[in-house]
């Protein structure tokens, strides 16, 4: 089973919006609604954002939102700010006959 | 409050055997529908799943490492044990234990990790 496919890197101003993709097959991001997105800053543990597509956990800003059309999953940043900088990572559940859990390869955003 | 540390050798030579321990508080991992999981991540690289067990003692493993892994729980202590046979060089990395429920399938939280170097 691959990873899922993120763009390595995206950037934006504060204030501005940015959106990373996460493409995976119809055997994991297009068979369930279960994509998690988490925010990793340097040398920090991966904390998770958003989980079931696009509900967020308990404290998570509301300027995080996901979404999901087919094969592909969404993460979408409004309002920029600098502690946003980090890497994101999707990963998808991708049913118990094979690979349960699959990441994507990661996508470091920069706030200009 | 959820939480997790894990547990190990810093240092394993090539060949060797690496034993891990995640122990954990604020849940029991015989409630239904709870599960713990571990993640690598190589220095400089992505995320990578390795193994998860839930409540019901039902085990899941990265088909390209299922050969070497074997994970395990012990409900009374709070602790999920993971070992992984046949250390190698490309096996460094930080590894993360993490709760997770298994109708939302997001891991939250994770512990913050332990880095394994493979060198003779």
């Amino acid at each position: 089973q691959s990873a899922l496919t993120q763009p390595a890197s995206v950037s934006g101003s504060p204030g501005q919006s940015i959106t990373i993709s996460c493409t995976g097959t119809s055997s994991d991001v297009g068979s369930y609604n279960l994509v998690s997105w988490y925010q990793q800053h340097p040398g920090k543990a991966p904390k998770l954002m958003i989980y079931e597509v696009s509900k967020r956990p308990s404290g998570v800003s509301n300027r995080f939102s996901g979404s999901k059309s087919g094969n592909t999953a969404s993460l979408t940043i409004s309002g920029l700010q600098a502690e946003d900088e980090a890497d994101y990572y999707c990963c998808s559940y991708a049913g118990s006959s094979t690979f349960d859990v699959v990441f994507g390869g990661g996508t470091k955003l920069t706030v200009l | 409050q959820i939480t997790l540390k894990e547990s190990g050798p810093t240092l394993v030579k090539p060949t060797q055997t690496l034993t891990l321990t995640c122990t954990f508080s604020g849940f029991s991992l015989s409630t239904s529908g709870v599960g713990v999981g571990w993640i690598r991540q190589p220095p400089g690289k992505a995320l990578e799943w390795l193994a998860l067990i839930y409540w019901d003692d039902d085990k899941r493993y990265s088909p390209s490492l299922k050969s070497r892994l074997t994970i395990t729980k012990d409900t009374s202590k709070n602790q999920v044990v993971l070992t992984m046979t046949n250390m190698d060089p490309v096996d460094t990395a930080t590894y993360y234990c993490a709760h997770v429920v298994v109708t939302a399938m997001g891991f939250d939280p994770w512990g913050q990790g332990t880095l394994v170097t493979v060198s003779s």
